[in-house]
């Protein structure tokens, strides 16, 4: 079975700092990665994913995120965050050959303060 | 494409009252998934679809929880007879094959009990 580790509940920064949102993950077979953004009162959006290739993978707001397989990580990280980067961000993580099913993280809260 | 669908939106009911929810996924997708959210236990899956067939129910809470998908395009979520404690946000998300791994998220139903 898989599982995802969100190693911070909550991050507040100011407007322009740069942030990472860390993310571990375990699993004894190879896996897909994704970060979800979720702003209030919204369903979940796929931000990025990583599914292979390159282990840099960007999204078109600015964000990136890099697959690190000895260290099971997959932190996302912006250089210059936005007022509209408000959100919370969930990781997740799918067995390659299962159906779909996403084992999520439990989130990270991402408060940009001017 | 009008993306998943979920209805209601709002639901507010008292104790011991039938709740049904409603979801249409994104035309031509074969899977489908209901989630619960909720400050303490963050998202969870309940269950979910493959071509109409239930897969993995093993997130159902207990038999007061069911769920169908009479047809590729519509599932419900039923909770009979519902508990205050059900109170949570549910969302539905379907996934294609020509979606490259990514689920898409309805904009959830959220259900308040009495």
């Amino acid at each position: 079975a898989q599982s995802v580790t969100q190693l911070d509940s909550q991050v507040p920064v100011f407007e322009e700092a740069p942030v990472e949102l860390r993310c571990n993950y375990s699993s004894s077979v190879s896996v897909y990665l994704f970060w979800y953004v979720q702003y209030p009162n919204q369903g979940l959006q796929l931000l990025l994913k990583y599914l292979s290739g390159s282990t840099l993978v960007e999204s078109i707001n600015g964000f990136e995120a890099e697959f690190n397989k000895s260290q099971t990580s997959f932190h996302l990280r912006k250089p210059s965050v936005h007022i509209s980067d408000t959100a919370e961000y969930f990781c997740a993580v799918k067995r390659g050959t299962s159906y779909g099913k996403l084992t999520f993280g439990q989130g990270t809260i991402l408060t940009v303060h001017p | 494409d009008a993306g998943v669908i979920q209805s209601p939106r709002h639901e507010v009911t008292e104790m011991g009252q039938e709740v049904t929810l409603r979801c249409k996924p994104i035309s031509g997708h074969n899977s489908l998934f209901w989630y619960r959210q909720t400050m303490m236990r963050g998202l969870e899956l309940l269950i979910y679809f493959n071509n109409n067939v239930p897969i993995d129910d093993s997130g159902m809470p207990e038999d007061r929880f069911s769920a169908k998908m009479p047809n590729a395009s519509f599932s419900t979520l039923k909770i009979q007879p519902s508990e205050p404690r059900d109170s949570a946000v549910y969302f539905c998300a379907s996934i294609g094959t020509e979606s490259d791994n990514e689920q898409f998220f309805g904009p959830g139903t959220r259900l308040t009990v009495l």
